[in-house]
């Protein structure tokens, strides 16, 4: 299987900030890496598809980068609505894996 | 606007079968591949298996010898079955639709697979 890990686990930050959220696959996915956004108490939302093609719908503030084996999730002006949980997850093979999740806290 | 609605037993004893289904309304149910993803409580995400607009089956290896997913187009739905459920299978259940999205890019061609849709989730508790 393979292998996602993010960094880092948590994360504060206020409204306004720039945060980055890092991804490393344990082989190469090459660009089919995806992230997703989970509220509490909700199921988790699309937010990017192929390491950087935002899902329709989804504010420009969120970006994606990389391939290989590290790709980032940027925010580039945090929202209320923004603090959440992230998962990288890649879509190169089966079983699908996601990454441990990064909590954004205010 | 596609949704995904799922019901299924909540409280299951160990040693039972989980049983869910989840409906797929106002959009179409095939040529997507539908997916079933679990979430223990305070953890992350866990992808369990799918099945693909053929009828074929993928399934993570760590369930594979418990776990059965099906489809029934004629009525939009499809099926979870885990066998010989633990404590350890206590979770939220999500189902998924994936959807396959080809992309030319600078001359390659990519076929693109993400989680665009999903249900709200059951709440699946085993305890004796």
């Amino acid at each position: 299987d393979i292998q996602m890990t993010q960094s880092p686990s948590s994360l504060s930050a206020s409204v306004g900030d720039r945060v980055t959220i890092t991804c490393r696959a344990s082989q190469s996915v090459t660009v089919y890496l995806n992230w997703y956004q989970q509220s509490p108490g909700q199921a988790p939302k699309l937010l990017i598809y192929g390491a950087s093609t935002l899902q329709s719908g989804v504010p420009p503030r969120f970006s994606g980068s990389g391939s290989g084996t590290d790709f980032t999730l940027n925010i580039s002006s945090l929202h209320p609505e923004d603090f959440a949980t992230y998962y990288c997850q890649q879509s190169y093979g089966t079983p699908r894996t996601f990454g441990q999740g990064t909590k954004l806290e205010i | 606007q596609v949704q995904l609605q799922q019901w299924g037993a909540g409280l299951l004893k160990p040693s039972e079968t989980l049983s869910l289904t989840c409906g797929v309304y106002g959009g179409s149910f095939s040529g997507y591949y539908w997916s079933w993803i679990r979430q223990p409580p305070g953890k992350g995400l866990e992808w369990i298996g799918k099945i693909d607009p053929s009828g074929n089956t993928r399934y993570n290896p760590s369930l594979k010898s418990r776990l059965t997913i099906s489809e029934d187009p004629s009525n939009n739905q499809f099926s979870l079955k885990l066998n010989s459920v633990t404590a350890a299978d206590t979770a939220v259940y999500y189902c998924a639709r994936e959807r396959e999205h080809y992309s030319d890019i600078s001359g390659y061609s990519y076929y693109f697979y993400y989680l665009d849709v999903w249900g709200k989730g059951t709440t699946v508790t085993v305890s004796s």
